[in-house]
């Protein structure tokens, strides 16, 4: 089945720096991302949707300037958290439907970023 | 009022017992849903998805959908400690965005 390669599974950085979480399609053409924050008991928030070859669009509240989305080929989609701070620290999920018009969505493995 | 409801449990069944999970949704353009289990720390895995009202049966999984009530229900059948986790409702409208419930915790005990 479609699966999609999130890197890395978790990441400690010191507030004030940058972390990049990178997602690969590995088996099929990923031409939407979607990313999702879960902070501890709540469920997957929406942040994001990337298209390849376009610009991301952001959720109502979600800085787009703190959280650079690249999706440069149809493999590959990448979430930067810029200047990261402690509140930043959650489960940053990517999913990506399997083909147009399709609403499987296949999700990565996650990764918990500690902003200490 | 959120779009999609449901109660964050935790819920706790011993071994054998049939388990019912459910969500409330207030958007009546959602047509697609969908149930996904998520393990701690690992992105959610997809169980179920239907497509409308009705039922749908995979294994000792069955998905119940009834659009008229905005509910959908999921049971689990001969519950199985491995079917301890976190259970997500989702739902989808158009363009391929989800909106989630916040996820029931499930503990099958031994």
């Amino acid at each position: 089945g479609a699966v999609v390669s999130q890197h890395p599974s978790w990441v400690i950085c010191k507030s004030g720096t940058s972390v990049k979480i990178e997602c690969r399609s590995l088996d099929f053409q990923a031409t939407t991302m979607f990313w999702y924050r879960q902070f501890p008991k709540q469920s997957l928030m929406l942040m994001a949707t990337s298209n390849e070859g376009s610009k991301a669009t952001y959720e109502q509240g979600v800085e787009k300037d703190k959280f650079l989305i690249n999706h440069a080929s149809l493999t590959l989609s990448t979430l930067t958290v810029t200047s990261a701070h402690p509140e930043d620290s959650s489960f940053y999920i990517c999913s990506s439907p399997t083909g147009i018009g399709s609403t499987e969505a296949f999700f990565g493995q996650g990764t918990r970023l500690t902003v200490v | 009022q959120k779009e999609v409801e449901q109660d964050p449990g935790p819920l706790s069944v011993p071994e054998g017992a049939i388990v019912s999970l459910n969500c409330t949704y207030s958007n009546s353009a959602f047509q697609y849903f969908m149930w996904y289990r998520q393990y701690s720390r690992k992105g959610p895995e997809l169980l179920m998805y239907t497509y409308s009202s009705g039922n749908k049966e995979d294994g000792r999984f069955t998905a119940q959908v009834d659009k008229s009530s905005k509910y959908i229900s999921l049971f689990i059948r001969d519950s199985q400690p491995s079917d301890s986790a976190t259970y997500l409702c989702a739902m989808e409208s158009g363009a391929q965005k989800l909106v989630f419930g916040q996820g029931t915790r499930l503990t099958i005990n031994p």
